[in-house]
């Protein structure tokens, strides 16, 4: 069936260096894959997207990768700040409109 | 912020009673999709709505029902609420028919005791 996942449930990284969130995805019939950034209260907030004909893609601080050939997603914050402390979602979208999410990584960032 | 609003922030609800949560659209967003999300886990899909029908729905059984408007806000409407319905309700606008990306408005925090 359908899965998004994460290898690491929670990631602690030195103020900054950078950071590397895994995710796996079972779904090869999946053409867009998106993270999310969740603070605590607050709802998922976009950080960027990529679908299945790119392998990289990059945003402010921010790269995603994309392997098809092992179905890996990873998020790459360059830099890591205070501020980014929360926990990441990966979620893949079907051709059914329904966004599906991992279990989500808890990034700690120390001073 | 998205522009996603949700209401209300907090609801205290018994095991039986009904419910209505209300979120409205990001401006020029014809589509809302409402997800649940347990306490430590991400958010599972519920239903989502375009053009005032229901476009697509997830594993949630028929008590969890839903409502959109001709001004694209929408409802969420749970019944017979069981203790397990406590979560936070998110709901995400997005634009049909572009790259689709979901904005999530901040959620409504509802407690089944």
């Amino acid at each position: 069936g359908e899965s998004v996942g994460l290898h690491l449930p929670t990631l602690s990284v030195q103020e900054g260096d950078n950071s590397i969130i895994n995710c796996a995805y079972s779904n090869s019939a999946s053409d867009y894959f998106i993270w999310y950034k969740q603070e605590s209260g607050k709802g998922p907030q976009f950080i960027i997207d990529i679908r299945s004909n790119m392998d990289k893609r990059q945003g402010q601080r921010v790269t995603v990768l994309l392997n098809k050939t092992v179905k890996h997603l990873s998020l790459q914050i360059a830099a890591t700040q205070p501020g980014d402390s929360a926990v990441y979602f990966c979620a893949e979208k079907n051709a059914g409109n329904m966004l599906t999410f991992g279990g989500g990584t808890r990034l700690m960032v120390k001073p | 912020e998205t522009g996603v609003t949700q209401s209300p922030t907090h609801l205290i609800k018994t095991r039986g009673q009904q419910v209505t949560l209300r979120c409205s659209s990001q401006s020029g967003h014809n589509t809302v999709s409402w997800y649940q999300q347990a306490l430590g886990q991400g958010p599972q899909f519920i239903f989502q709505y375009y053009r005032e029908e229901e476009n697509g729905r997830g594993n949630f059984p028929p008590r969890f029902s839903g409502l959109q408007f001709p001004n694209y806000s929408s409802e969420l409407n749970v019944n017979a609420l069981e203790l397990d319905d406590s979560a936070l309700y998110l709901c995400a606008s997005s634009l049909q028919g572009s790259r689709d990306t979901q904005y999530f408005g901040p959620g409504t925090r509802l407690t089944v005791l």
